[in-house]
């Protein structure tokens, strides 16, 4: 079966402007999960799907950042405006439910200048 | 505040040189702990669940262990190709949370 599928791979893109990630879950996988590492630290997550309802989003940073499930499919991550701080990988995890492991794509990387 | 600690945060080993990769943890109420291993350039690729201390799971050259503090990830005989990033996330009991909470990761070495 194909795995969790992320897009773009790398992203440069300057402050103040806007950037969308999109991630495809493993068909099938009605969770589906952000995470992201910045500077060399340790993944953290940013929050959770079941579906296309927001399970659980409290490691949002704040609200520049807008994540979207429609239809409990794909699911796209919206940094506006990016700032520097946003630089990192971000990651996108699903799984079948939610009590099964979490299975990763590679990530993006993004880089704000 | 949960915690999640791995070390050491690298290590060498030569081939055929067996050691182990510690994670300890701080929070209350585990629902699992999950072992990853990292390439460069790619994401966690998942390995092992334990849920209760005393459990043990294998596959191939890697063994992991859980105690109520902290878990073990075994590398018997390892081979160049073992050499990555393994990373520790632990998933606590808190409401319908679900979320991982990972360590920094020790990276991995076999030189051959």
């Amino acid at each position: 079966e194909a795995g969790v599928t992320q897009f773009p791979s790398h992203s440069v893109i300057e402050k103040g402007q806007t950037v969308t990630l999109r991630c495809d879950p493993i068909s099938g996988h009605d969770n589906l999960y952000w995470y992201r590492r910045v500077m060399g630290k340790e993944i953290k997550f940013l929050l959770h799907f079941v579906k296309e309802s927001k399970q659980d989003e409290s490691g949002m940073p704040n609200n520049r950042f807008l994540a979207e499930r429609t239809g409990g499919t794909y699911s796209t991550l919206k940094v506006q405006p990016a700032e520097l701080e946003d630089s990192g990988v971000y990651f996108c995890a699903s799984s079948r439910d939610s009590n099964q492991p979490q299975h990763f794509g590679d990530g993006t990387r993004l880089s704000i200048l | 505040e949960d915690q999640v600690t791995q070390s050491p945060e690298a290590l060498r080993l030569q081939e055929g040189e067996s050691s182990s990769l510690n994670c300890s943890y701080t929070v209350s109420g585990l629902r699992g702990l999950f072992w990853y291993r990292q390439d460069p350039g790619k994401g966690p690729e998942f390995l092992f669940t334990l849920y209760s201390a005393g459990e043990e799971k294998e596959k191939e050259r890697l063994k992991a262990t859980l105690t109520k503090k902290e878990s073990f990830l075994h590398i018997t005989a390892p081979k160049p190709e073992d050499s990555a990033t393994y990373l520790c996330a632990v998933q606590y009991s808190s409401g319908s949370a679900r979320q991982l909470t990972f360590g920094s990761g020790t990276q991995l070495t076999v030189l051959p």
